[in-house]
């Protein structure tokens, strides 16, 4: 049964294009997301998060929208840069829940060409 | 700037072994956790602790078991390796309180042959 969904394995963009990741949540508890990236062969590193009591979170190039009634989150990157090529890993915490875990989605490999 | 170190970066074990994976951090976190990533799979929790001593079960805890005897260090261990538990593991650290954001380490990448 899996909590957060990122139905998109793979997303091309070219470099100055926005890049639009999505993911989707089941739990209705979730009151907190995040998104990670991944380089190969390192941690995933933490790049923005939303609360669920806002909609919008924006940082530099990233901005989250959050869609509650639809259970929906996006990432937007804008522009998109060769650099940002990596996989992206959305995440979801459950308010009350255990000690903070975090429950993470399969993950978009996002390749933005130049 | 907060760190979390993990004792191998590659590691090649044989079926049957014995696997220690070492975590360290620096950040006087509370809360401590392994995942295994896989491709298609994304992250899975194996497991987590929220204080010295204390653990608790994640989503795949079969095959493996953890230890935490100081704040900072987080082990994961594999009593008897097998060649399904070939993968990247990754150690994360995180506050008590706060945002969730956890801090994750380089990964160790185990092949079990």
């Amino acid at each position: 049964d899996q909590q957060v969904k990122q139905n998109s394995p793979s997303l091309s963009v070219q470099e100055g294009r926005i890049s639009i990741l999505n993911c989707d949540y089941t739990n209705s508890m979730f009151d907190y997301f995040l998104w990670y990236k991944k380089y190969p062969a390192e941690g995933p590193t933490f790049l923005i998060s939303i609360s669920s009591i806002k909609d919008k979170n924006e940082d530099g190039r990233f901005t989250v929208f959050l869609n509650k009634s639809a259970k929906h989150l996006s990432l937007h990157i804008v522009p998109s840069q060769p650099g940002d090529s990596a996989v992206y890993f959305c995440a979801a915490s459950e308010w009350g829940g255990s000690n903070y875990k975090l429950t993470f989605g399969k993950g978009t490999l996002l390749t933005v060409n130049p | 700037d907060v760190k979390v170190t993990q004792s191998s970066r590659y590691l090649v074990k044989r079926t049957g072994e014995k696997v220690f994976l070492e975590c360290v951090q620096d950040m006087d976190h509370e809360n401590m956790f392994w995942y295994r990533q896989d491709p298609g799979l994304g992250l899975r929790l194996i497991y987590f602790s929220y204080d010295v001593k204390m653990k608790e079960k994640g989503d795949i805890p079969e095959g493996y078991s953890v230890s935490r005897e100081k704040k900072e260090r987080f082990s994961l261990i594999l009593e008897s390796a097998s060649t399904n538990q070939t993968s990247m593991y990754l150690c994360a650290s995180s506050l008590e309180t706060g945002n969730y954001e956890q801090y994750f380490g380089p990964g160790t990448r185990l092949t079990v042959t």
